[in-house]
């Protein structure tokens, strides 16, 4: 089965950049997306095909998928920005998640 | 703007069969692909399956012998059924609508039910 790895938890000082990454095998050679889960909601797409924004999203959300490792990247982060964040990938039909990467913005 | 809303049992007895109902408001469910996917209290993520182009399906490799989707466009609503249940399937469940990316077998996940706890427990 294919996998997707996060890390667990990431840190970052308001105002700062803050970096998840998400890696799988040959991930750059698929479209991936990422989702902001805050407790008690529902996951709400912030990236997708690789580095497209929705409409509403902030422009401080990019990403990027090069190689073996998509990249959610938030530049100034605000205190409303701590939340889960999950990476997702299609592979042979089937959908794939990474396991989540807890922001912390202290 | 698609709303999906999530309805079942929010109990169900280990070994019984789990099934809940997504309803589609404010569109039609279109060519845009069906999903179920679920959460495990404090877990993350996990994709169950979808439903597509008017009745294709396919399912998690790990789920698919228990779990069947199915829709009715008559009704604006898809439904999934998960038999053999237990205590592990606890999950909020969520339904969510998937937009294709063109000629890549890729989808991205746009709009989401709020989700519904099913419990499974005697």
């Amino acid at each position: 089965s294919y996998d997707l790895t996060q890390p667990p938890s990431v840190s970052v000082s308001p105002g700062q950049t803050a970096i998840i990454t998400c890696s799988g095998n040959k991930l750059g050679n698929k479209y991936a997306s990422w989702y902001q889960q805050k407790p008690g909601q529902s996951p709400l797409l912030v990236i997708y095909q690789n580095d497209m924004r929705p409409s509403g999203i902030p422009e401080r959300f990019s990403g990027s998928n090069s190689g073996n490792t998509a990249t959610l990247a938030i530049s100034g982060t605000q205190a409303m920005d701590e939340a889960d964040y999950y990476c997702q990938a299609w592979d042979r039909s089937s959908g794939v998640f990474g396991g989540g990467t807890k922001l912390t913005v202290l | 703007q698609v709303q999906l809303q999530e309805s079942g049992p929010g109990l169900v007895k280990p070994s019984e069969t789990l099934s809940l109902t997504c309803i589609v408001s404010g569109g039609s469910m279109g060519s845009y692909q069906w999903n179920w996917i679920r959460q495990a209290p404090g877990k993350g993520l996990e994709w169950i399956g979808y439903i597509y182009n008017s009745g294709s399906t396919y399912y998690n490799p790990s789920l698919r012998s228990r779990v069947s989707i199915s829709e009715d466009r008559s009704k604006n609503e898809f439904s999934l059924k998960m038999n053999s249940v237990t205590a592990a399937d606890t999950a909020v469940f969520y339904c969510a609508r998937a937009i294709p990316v063109a000629n890549t077998g890729s989808f991205y996940f746009d709009s989401w039910g709020q989700g519904t706890l099913v419990i499974v427990s005697p």
